[in-house]
């Protein structure tokens, strides 16, 4: 079985600061991991995604993310924040052996001016 | 061009009727997916197809149906709707099934039933 976390419904962070959505996982074997924002009436853009090697990922828009395979964790980060990021953030895992990608709940990213 | 193209956009239909959803991808891929996003935004599976062949049938009401024409297409067919199947449909992508293959999704169709 595979899940995926975000434990935050809500980020809201100042212009110019750094930003952080944090992700948890848990699956059986190997993780592929996700991340896909969500504009007001859009569908999902892809940013980044994890598969093996580097831990440090980087993707669209100067977002990267982290994977820690001893937290399960594939925080999505950006260093300077923009007014333009706020926007709807999902994390999702599949599980070596599934044809499923599942998404977390999401996080509703506010970046004030 | 776009990559993923769903239609309508906007659907607003009476309880009872049938309607269609249609996608279409131009990126050559080879498996295409129906999720379905609820009014919390929690998106979830219903449907997947590879070549043609269904790979995933999540636990959704028969009166939902699938039909993929060929590799290019996957429509979604809905009979008798309900006030609860008023939701936002996505369609989506990818080229392979599973593992770290990226998903690609349409802008989605708006789906509300009164």
């Amino acid at each position: 079985a595979q899940s995926v976390a975000q434990p935050e419904d809500q980020v809201n962070v100042a212009e110019g600061n750094p930003l952080t959505v944090k992700c948890t996982y848990s699956v059986s074997g190997n993780p592929y991991l996700f991340w896909y924002v969500q504009y007001p009436n859009r569908g999902l853009q892809f940013l980044l995604k994890y598969i093996t090697g580097d831990n440090l990922v980087k993707g669209s828009y100067g977002f990267e993310a982290e994977f820690n395979k001893s937290q399960t964790s594939f925080h999505l980060k950006k260093p300077s924040a923009l007014v333009s990021d706020s926007a709807l953030y999902f994390c999702a895992v599949r599980d070596t052996n599934d044809y499923k990608l599942s998404f977390g709940a999401g996080t509703t990213v506010t970046v004030r001016a | 061009d776009t990559a993923v193209s769903q239609t309508p956009k906007y659907l607003v239909t009476q309880m009872g009727n049938d309607k269609s959803i249609k996608c279409e991808q131009n990126l050559g891929h080879d498996t295409m997916y129906w999720y379905k996003q609820d009014s919390k935004k929690f998106l979830k599976i219903m449907f997947s197809y590879n070549n043609k062949e269904l790979i995933i049938n999540e636990t959704v009401p028969n009166r939902f149906s699938p039909k993929s024409p060929d590799k290019a297409h996957l429509n979604l067919h809905i009979n008798s709707l309900e006030l609860g199947d008023s939701a936002v449909y996505f369609c989506a992508s990818s080229q392979g099934r599973g593992g770290g293959n990226t998903i690609y999704f349409g802008e989605g169709s708006w789906l509300t039933v009164v």
